[in-house]
């Protein structure tokens, strides 16, 4: 049961490069979370989708784009990179009912020099 | 502006102590409480949560406790471990909607055999 994956674990990207960080449950949860963690800023979210087809706006998405693929992943796109987005990556997912507490991936930390 | 707040970036308790950590919130809205612990290079797993109908929950060595007039909780851990060193973020929510969780900026916990 690996719950939920990212990759890739580490990347380092250049100032303007883009790439995508891919993420993917086996749950079967209705709902994914894109959050980023900073120093002294705990995790803010960036993207979420409570359902499969529907994406919404997080605390922090400017610079950030993403993809519900179908219901197991949850892609999220960095067209320019600027080094304001260094940081430590983390993909969530919960059920629709039943609980509140969501599950982590293992995140993935992205340099941008 | 930060809802949900954890004041203290570091404790420091010694082993088969109780260590206290804390919590303040805004929102008023908020009525779903929880606490995830966090080691190095892994995602943050779920530690225990409380409702806005309770003002205490235990689970073995963990309780929470919440007051709502003070829109304060805290985690109480008795006897603290050595594996209970970790980053302890507080995070909040409402039971309706996309239930989205607010976290806190995190306290290193260190334990000291």
């Amino acid at each position: 049961n690996a719950g939920v994956t990212q990759t890739p674990k580490f990347q380092v990207l250049k100032t303007g490069q883009s790439m995508t960080l891919q993420c993917a449950q086996d749950m079967n949860h209705n709902s994914m979370y894109w959050y980023r963690q900073d120093p002294g800023m705990g995790l803010r979210l960036i993207y979420y989708s409570a359902s499969e087809g529907t994406t919404d706006k997080g605390e922090v998405p400017n610079g950030y784009n993403v993809s519900r693929l179908n219901k197991r992943e949850f892609s999220l796109r960095l067209e320019s990179a600027a080094p304001s987005q260094t940081s430590v990556y983390f993909c969530a997912s919960r059920v629709l009912t039943g609980g509140i507490g969501y599950t982590f991936g293992s995140g993935t930390r992205l340099t941008v020099v | 502006d930060q809802q949900v707040k954890q004041n203290s970036p570091s404790l420091s308790v010694q082993e088969g102590r109780i260590s206290i950590l804390n919590c303040d919130y805004t929102n008023s809205m908020f009525d779903y409480f929880l606490w995830y612990k966090k080691y190095p290079a892994e995602g943050p797993t779920f530690l225990i949560s409380i409702s806005s109908i309770k003002d205490k929950n235990e689970d073995g060595r963990f309780t929470v406790f919440l007051n709502k007039s003070a829109k304060h909780l805290s985690l109480h851990i008795v006897p603290s471990q050595p594996g209970d060193s970790a980053v302890y973020f507080c995070a909040a929510s409402t039971i309706q909607g996309a239930q989205k969780l607010v976290f806190g900026q995190g306290t290193r916990l260190t334990i000291n055999p």
